[in-house]
């Protein structure tokens, strides 16, 4: 079984629209996060939750809205998207909140083009 | 505020060959080092870490040695094969911090 696994893969759509990418995790972890990867590999945090409960938003559009209905699903829905949104999205989970010893779980990503 | 600095790539190498990927760090005070890495078309893994100064993180024959003085923590092999192609991200952390910063990610590509 994927230890966090996040859907759809890959996602085309045009700018303006709306568009939801699910992430799942069933390791038993307390926190999870959503990472962007832009198209020169620079990987940068969005969000954490923690048991359900927002930890970081790090200056994200409010475009952009992560939902948690509870601590093993993290939804990411971006309204009204545009050209720079396309990247790869990552989710990751981990047993408690980043710390010095704490070790990441990550899906396999998904692909947003928007054209 | 915090960062990490990784080598340009791509790298391509051949097989057997030696390798390094340098990482630096800015930061204040002494965070815990990470390397991740991505295969492809797959998320990112913790290939090793380090937590404090002088630390030696090891893991696949890879292995990282935590430097303050140098703020580094550069990624080295021996020898490496075909299957170590992938994309590799040196990161920090800080107790509390409740996230990873990461470097841009270094691609390595390993020929036959």
């Amino acid at each position: 079984d994927t230890a966090v696994s996040q859907t759809p893969k890959y996602l085309v759509t045009q700018m303006g629209n709306d568009k939801s990418i699910k992430c799942e995790q069933n390791l038993g972890h307390d926190t999870m996060y959503w990472y962007k990867q832009d198209s020169k590999k620079f990987l940068k945090i969005m969000f954490s939750y923690n048991n359900k409960e927002l930890i970081i938003n790090e200056t994200v559009p409010n475009r952009f809205s992560p939902k948690s209905p509870d601590k093993a699903h993290l939804n990411l829905h971006i309204n009204s998207l545009e050209l720079g949104d396309s990247a790869v999205y990552f989710c990751a989970s981990s047993q408690q909140t980043t710390g010095a010893n704490e070790k990441l779980f990550f899906g396999s990503g998904t692909q947003l083009s928007v054209l | 505020g915090d960062s990490v600095t990784q080598m340009e790539g791509p790298v391509t190498l051949s097989e057997e060959a030696f390798l390094t990927i340098n990482c630096t760090y800015t930061a204040t005070g002494y965070p815990s080092l990470f390397w991740y890495v991505q295969y492809p078309g797959e998320g990112l893994q913790l290939l090793l870490k380090a937590t404090k100064a002088d630390d030696k993180g090891s893991n696949k024959g890879f292995e990282a040695t935590y430097r303050k003085e140098t703020t580094s923590f550069h990624l080295e092999k021996g020898s490496v094969q075909v299957s170590d192609s992938a994309v590799y991200f040196c990161a920090l952390s800080f107790q509390g911090a409740q996230k990873l910063v990461f470097g841009q990610g270094t691609r390595l590509t390993i020929n036959p």
